[in-house]
């Protein structure tokens, strides 16, 4: 069975330019997860879908930040204009059960520096 | 809101035992898990605990005590490829997983 497929694997952009990540979840897995990973942090979550609908997206700084999961499948993550803080590793995670038990599991992330 | 904490290093002897710490408050419980997360690599799923006790997986066992809250993953017969980051995750209320910051251990010869 595939995992969580994530791309592209590594981005280097100046600052102030666009960013976009893509991710394409276990098969049947209906939530889908983005984090973001400081060095030396754990991941933070940045929003979560239930199938194509956003449920939690209070992390996610809404005025630089945006993402779509367009028919419950496949999502992308972009970032407008990048900002030198936002150099991190964006996780894509997915997982097939609200409730207990609910594992999630990641994609290798995308690694991106901006500078 | 949750806090989850975890000690950022330890080290330990290849052959020997570890024990990792984490302890955690949050408003409402629905699991724990713990991840392994090698360097420049993702994190990949170890255990989850939803019951008190121990649940053992090969070498590797995590220990929860709700009432306590906390957990422990204890690693056994320690090999140089377990160096690596662990990482501590509480399933809240929400059924979204909250990860700590992570230890690093470093095992050596």
């Amino acid at each position: 069975e595939a995992g969580v497929v994530q791309s592209p694997r590594y981005k280097i952009i100046e600052k102030k330019q666009p960013v976009a990540f893509w991710c394409n979840p276990i098969s049947g897995h209906n939530t889908l997860y983005w984090y973001r990973q400081n060095l030396g942090q754990g991941p933070e979550l940045l929003i979560r879908y239930e199938n194509e609908e956003a449920v939690d997206d209070s992390q996610l700084p809404k005025d630089r930040f945006s993402a779509e999961r367009l028919k419950g499948v496949d999502s992308t993550l972009k970032i407008q204009p990048a900002e030198l803080g936002d150099s991190a590793v964006y996780l894509c995670a997915s997982s097939s059960l609200q409730g207990s038990g609910n594992t999630i599991y990641f994609g290798e992330g995308s690694w991106l520096t901006v500078v | 809101g949750q806090n989850i904490d975890q000690p950022t290093e330890m080290t330990a002897t290849e052959g020997a035992i570890v024990q990792i710490n984490c302890t955690y408050q949050t408003s409402g419980f629905n699991g724990l898990f713990w991840y392994q997360q090698h360097a420049g690599e993702a994190p990949t799923f170890l255990s989850y605990n939803v019951l008190d006790g121990l649940e053992e997986k090969g070498r590797f066992s995590s220990f929860l005590s709700r009432s306590k809250g906390y957990s422990y993953l204890l690693l056994k017969e320690l090999q140089m490829k377990d160096s690596a980051s662990y990482l501590c995750a509480v399933q809240g209320g929400s059924y979204i997983p909250t990860f700590g910051r992570g230890t690093s251990l470093i095992v050596h010869p």
